[in-house]
């Protein structure tokens, strides 16, 4: 089993729509979740932390439900520069952090 | 401000040829360093971590290999590319201590032919 795992997707809403996708993840002494964005070819860039039951910034809210093993990510109001890869990373408890695949979102005019 | 550095940022080279990846940190001190590679379609799979000057730590026998020659300067290498070492590759950083939040190099497109 893989040790964080996404729904690849693509996602394709219209602007304005709500999405929202979810990643799982195996190691049950996870502390730390985080959401990343990657555009094309570009380097992956930290969107938000995920701590206890989860946090919101602005158009985004992630969610952790510690007892399923699953992290959620939802984007309201999208913009079409919400384009994007969505990476759900898990902290493995030492030095490295494990990536999902990434999840596809694309939001049309 | 922090700052990473990554180059180049595409290379291609033949089957056989030698490789080297240079990553520099700036702006903070004894940073933890990260290689990651990324296939099409997958997700980020980690190479080589170091925590300090020499200090390497591989994750999955390969045909690469890393060095710490400075307290900011990562190198990945490779005495002779293989086909299946075609990726993009990615060097990041993260304060000392742990890998809370990582923050990366622009990425390398490496096409090996």
């Amino acid at each position: 089993r893989k040790e964080v795992e996404q729904d690849p997707g693509p996602f394709n809403v219209p602007e304005g729509a709500t999405v929202a996708f979810n990643c799982t993840y195996s190691n049950s002494a996870s502390q730390s979740f985080f959401w990343y964005r990657q555009d094309c070819r570009k380097e992956p860039k930290l969107l938000m932390s995920v701590y206890s039951s989860g946090n919101e910034d602005g158009r985004f809210t992630a969610q952790l439900n510690r007892a399923s093993q699953y992290i959620s990510l939802l984007i309201r109001d999208s913009k079409l520069s919400d384009s994007a890869t969505y990476l759900c990373v898990v902290n493995r408890n030492d030095y490295k952090l494990s990536f999902g695949a990434g999840t596809t979102v694309t939001v049309r005019a | 401000s922090q700052t990473i550095h990554q180059w180049p940022a595409t290379l291609v080279q033949p089957v056989g040829s030698p490789l080297s990846l240079e990553c520099t940190v700036e702006g903070t001190s004894n940073p933890n360093l990260y290689w990651y590679r990324q296939a099409a379609g997958r997700g980020l799979q980690l190479l080589f971590y170091s925590v300090g000057i020499g200090q390497i730590s591989s994750e999955v026998p390969q045909n690469l290999s890393a060095s710490r020659p400075q307290d900011r300067q990562f190198i990945l290498s490779s005495k002779k590319l293989l086909l299946s070492d075609s990726g993009f590759y990615l060097c990041a950083w993260s304060g000392p201590g742990g890998s809370e939040k990582l923050f990366f190099g622009s990425g390398t497109q490496l096409s090996v032919l």
